[in-house]
């Protein structure tokens, strides 16, 4: 099983949709949770970090979290075109670093 | 200038050459990461410098050497490279204990 896992896609949702992006992970003691954004060609940016249990919302962005499933998500409402690209979950465990699933390309199509 | 910067942002070398990646960064951090960015492999941890010590070494192959002269500079020296490791490599940095980090833009490596 890996460490963090996500579907890689691609996911593609009509623009105005929600986009529901998913990631799972097997280190139960994991306590803080990551999603980057990544365009094509270019570096990862930090969009969201959660600690807690919930929602976390910013934005057009909310992340949630379930430790007991070992399941965070991303929500990207009202999504464009701009939104297109990959994105990746990273989980921080009891060893202090910082895994990375290998990310979900979204589309958003016009 | 701001945030995290990496030099050259493009390299190409012979597997003999040798040559070196630039980190900078400007936000205060105390902690320092190279990773390599494969295509279709999630990203990979290469090494982690915290306070300029070295805290993780990936089982990195050695023709991959780390430098970290102080908190706000590191390097990637690099000799003998193989055609496998053409890859984008990403510097990262973060406030220690390892909060949300934050990624230069990165250096496209070609081996020839």
């Amino acid at each position: 099983q890996k460490e963090v896992e996500q579907n890689s896609g691609p996911l593609s949702v009509p623009e105005g949709a929600i986009a529901s992006l998913n990631c799972t992970y097997s280190d139960r003691g994991s306590q803080s949770f990551f999603w980057y954004r990544q365009y094509s060609g270019k570096s990862p940016e930090l969009i969201m970090f959660i600690y807690s249990n919930g929602d976390k919302e910013d934005g057009r962005f909310t992340a949630q979290l379930n430790k007991a499933s070992q399941y965070v998500s991303l929500l990207i409402r009202d999504s464009q075109p701009s939104d297109s690209a990959t994105y990746l979950c990273a989980v921080k465990g009891n060893t202090g670093k910082l895994i990375f699933g290998q990310g979900t390309t979204l589309q958003v199509k016009p | 200038e701001t945030g995290v910067t990496q030099t050259p942002r493009h390299l190409v070398m012979g597997m003999t050459n040798k040559k070196s990646l630039k980190c900078e960064q400007h936000l205060g951090h105390n902690a320092m990461y190279w990773y390599k960015q494969s295509a279709k492999k999630p990203l990979e941890l290469m090494f982690v410098y915290n306070f300029k010590e070295q805290t993780e070494n990936n089982s990195v192959p050695s023709r991959f050497s780390p430098e970290c002269p102080n908190s706000s500079h590191l390097f990637l020296h690099l000799h003998t490279l193989q055609p496998e490791d053409s890859a984008l490599y990403l510097c990262a940095s973060s406030q220690d204990p390892p909060y949300e980090q934050y990624f230069g833009p990165g250096t496209r490596l070609t081996v020839t």
